[in-house]
């Protein structure tokens, strides 16, 4: 089975920019999660999509945002970046029915506004 | 708020000996789910092993076991038999249950970067 692939690999935007991330999850796989990860913050929880549906969300703004489509692949968007969105986006994706589920994540998107 | 701990920054070990990372934490939730993640230099993280907080036997992956400590809210990884390969960020994560709000909702502790010297 071919892994989590995610698009693009590096990404360079200046501030007041909007940018689109893609994620395709394991053949199968229903759930795709999102992350961010900074130096300073670590890993933190984007939001979670299953079914094209948002059940779960992390405490980020509104200009984080996300969707899935039939196909299961999701997309996060960031409109107006900040130089403090400068991070790695991690993605994941599991089948989406137990808690216990092992997480399969991306390489990520290395996301840089300057 | 749930909060995770590691509080060993780095970490250095010769290759063949045994390692042992800490993490602690703190949560309400009387059942959830832990996990050691690795992230190597490639960046994809990868799952090393998991626990659930109602089982009381630890967890063993081949040279990987952790000790789960309910109690004292501690659940650290023993690395055995250290290879060159095990170099690589390690966190431990948690799903803290909360119902169905929790689908693929991990929290992190900061990591701790693990080498291995030959």
């Amino acid at each position: 089975k071919a892994g989590v692939t995610q698009t693009p690999r590096y990404l360079i935007k200046t501030r007041g920019q909007q940018v689109t991330l893609s994620c395709s999850p394991i053949s199968g796989h229903r759930s795709v999660s999102w992350y961010q990860q900074t130096p300073g913050q670590g890993l933190q929880f984007l939001f979670e999509y299953f079914s094209e549906t948002q059940r779960n969300k992390g405490n980020f703004p509104g200009r984080f945002s996300g969707r899935q489509f039939s196909n299961s692949r999701s997309e996060m968007n960031v409109s107006t970046l900040e130089l403090g969105d400068s991070a790695l986006y991690l993605c994941a994706s599991t089948p989406g029915w137990d808690l216990n589920e092992k997480l399969f994540f991306g390489s990520g998107t290395q996301l840089s506004v300057l | 708020a749930q909060t995770v701990t590691q509080s060993q920054p780095e970490m250095s070990v010769q290759e063949a000996e045994t390692v042992t990372l800490s993490c602690t934490y703190d949560t309400s939730e009387s059942n959830y789910y832990l996990f050691w993640y690795k992230q190597p230099p490639s960046r994809q993280m990868i799952l090393v092993i998991r626990q659930e907080a109602y089982k009381q036997q630890n967890a063993t992956e081949n040279r990987f076991s952790v000790n789960f400590q309910k109690a004292a809210k501690s659940f650290s990884l023993k690395i055995s038999d250290s290879q060159l390969g095990d170099t690589a960020m390690y966190f431990c994560a948690f799903n803290f249950g909360a119902g169905g709000t929790s689908y693929g909702k991990l929290t992190f502790g900061q990591g701790t970067i693990l080498t291995v010297h030959p």
